[in-house]
């Protein structure tokens, strides 16, 4: 595709539930970002893959939330039992490599119910 | 600290004026240099990429860089009411993550 597609683009769940964000990126693109934003805020830093290894999951909040990428493509973002405070868009970004532009999706917005 | 400050606005100004935005930082390993703007309800569209210090034009816009200062800006000439919306500074070392700012509100009045 032409740009960083993401999957769904609207989510309502309730407490307590699993829920799958997909992400495809660019094509060719091997880095890949995923970011949570809420209302008024700045995008907030989760999780950083270089190909199909996480080279940075500083930012996860706590082991609900994890993320994969297993073939260096489509990516993954899985949040287990489900919290209000999960409620947030959840954007991911892909660039050609480590030091370039990121290019964003139009996000998934989770609502948690 | 966060490690980007912006302000966040809300910043109001009548059509054709000349609008200027700034983040400051404090780590000075940042290399790389953003910025998106983001409409309500979509995600961010990357307007400006700089590397190290500097000015870079495209257009309406241009981007400037004072790693001395840790002071980014992005100036827009002639603004539209179509560039009302979120302007986010990002900023990142090569082999990190980005660091956003919170984003500055603008709204340009016809």
């Amino acid at each position: 595709g032409a740009g960083v597609s993401q999957t769904p683009s609207n989510k309502v769940t309730e407490k307590g539930k699993y829920v799958e964000l997909r992400c495809d990126p660019i094509s060719g693109h091997t880095a890949l970002y995923w970011y949570r934003q809420s209302l008024g805020q700045g995008p907030e830093f989760l999780i950083y893959f270089q190909g199909t290894g996480a080279a940075d999951d500083s930012g996860l909040p706590n082991d609900r939330f994890f993320a994969v990428r297993p073939e260096g493509s489509v990516s993954t973002l899985k949040i287990q039992r489900t919290e209000r405070g999960d409620s947030a868009v959840y954007l991911c970004a892909s660039s050609p490599n480590m030091g370039t532009e990121a290019f964003f999706g139009q996000g998934t917005r989770l609502t948690v119910v | 600290q966060k490690e980007v400050e912006q302000d966040p606005g809300p910043l109001s100004v009548p059509e054709g004026a000349i609008v200027s935005l700034n983040c400051t930082y404090s780590n000075s390993a940042f290399q790389y240099f953003m910025w998106y703007r983001q409409y309500s309800r979509k995600g961010p569209e990357l307007l400006m990429y700089t590397y190290s210090s500097g000015n870079k034009e495209d257009g309406r816009f241009t981007a400037q860089v004072d790693k001395s200062s840790k002071y980014i800006s992005l100036f827009i000439r002639d603004s539209q009411p179509s560039d009302s919306a979120t302007y986010l500074c990002a900023m990142k070392v090569s082999g990190y993550a980005l660091n956003f700012g919170k984003g500055t509100s603008l709204l340009v009045t016809p």
